[in-house]
């Protein structure tokens, strides 16, 4: 069965600073991918998605993630973080078929001023 | 566009009553449907999903249960809450097919007391 890990349960970053999320996958074929990100007590808002062709994939917000099909990863970046950025991100797969997404235990983004 | 509505944002319910949470999607038709929830500090998990009307897959056993009575209507239900019933529970919508990208309702707080 599929199933998704992001080994980070907190980070904390400087305002101004690079951001790497991380978020590795375990399925037999290519997956869709998908980043969200959850404000405190509200719903998830899709990032952004990956189902074929370029590895490198644009979203909203200034995010960006690549997947790496040898490393089994989609990990997210974000050159230079806002103090708005502050959340919790889930990475999710998806398979073709099963008609459901397999999300991430999370990562709590903490942004210091 | 397609919109996701849940209701209600906030919900205290004493221990042993009984619960329904409803969820209903516009501008499109024939959606999966689904019902997630969060504990605190913890990752998304999957309650239930639907295919179609009276169609409801549960992924977990729990004192919960889900209904789908219309195409685009979808409701989460107990009769006797517990006090490990307490979470944020959140409706989510998808394509039937295809690409599985999710959209999300605003979620419920649901505590039992």
């Amino acid at each position: 069965a599929q199933s998704v890990t992001q080994p980070d349960i907190h980070i904390t970053v400087s305002e101004g600073a690079s951001l790497e999320l991380r978020c590795n996958y375990s399925y037999g074929a290519t997956p869709y991918l998908f980043w969200y990100v959850q404000s405190p007590g509200q719903g998830l808002q899709l990032l952004l998605k990956y189902f074929s062709g370029d590895t490198l994939v644009q979203g909203i917000k200034g995010f960006e993630a690549e997947f790496k099909r040898s490393q089994s990863s989609f990990n997210l970046r974000k050159p230079s973080v806002h103090w708005s950025d502050a959340a919790e991100y889930f990475c999710a797969v998806g398979v073709q078929g099963a008609q459901k997404l397999v999300f991430g235990q999370g990562t709590r983004l903490t942004i210091n001023p | 566009s397609q919109t996701i509505h849940q209701w209600p944002a906030t919900l205290v319910q004493p221990v042993g009553s009984p619960l329904s949470l409803e969820c209903t999607v516009e501008g499109t038709s024939n959606p999966n449907l689904y019902w997630y929830r969060q504990a605190a500090g913890r990752g998304l998990q999957l309650l239930f999903y639907s295919v179609g009307i009276g169609q409801i897959s549960s992924e977990v056993p729990q004192n919960l249960s889900a209904s789908r009575p219309q195409d685009r209507q979808f409701i989460l239900s107990s009769k006797k809450l517990l006090l490990s019933d307490s979470g944020f529970y959140l409706c989510a919508w998808s394509v039937r097919a295809g690409r599985t990208e999710a959209f999300f309702g605003q979620g419920t707080r649901l505590t039992v007391v």
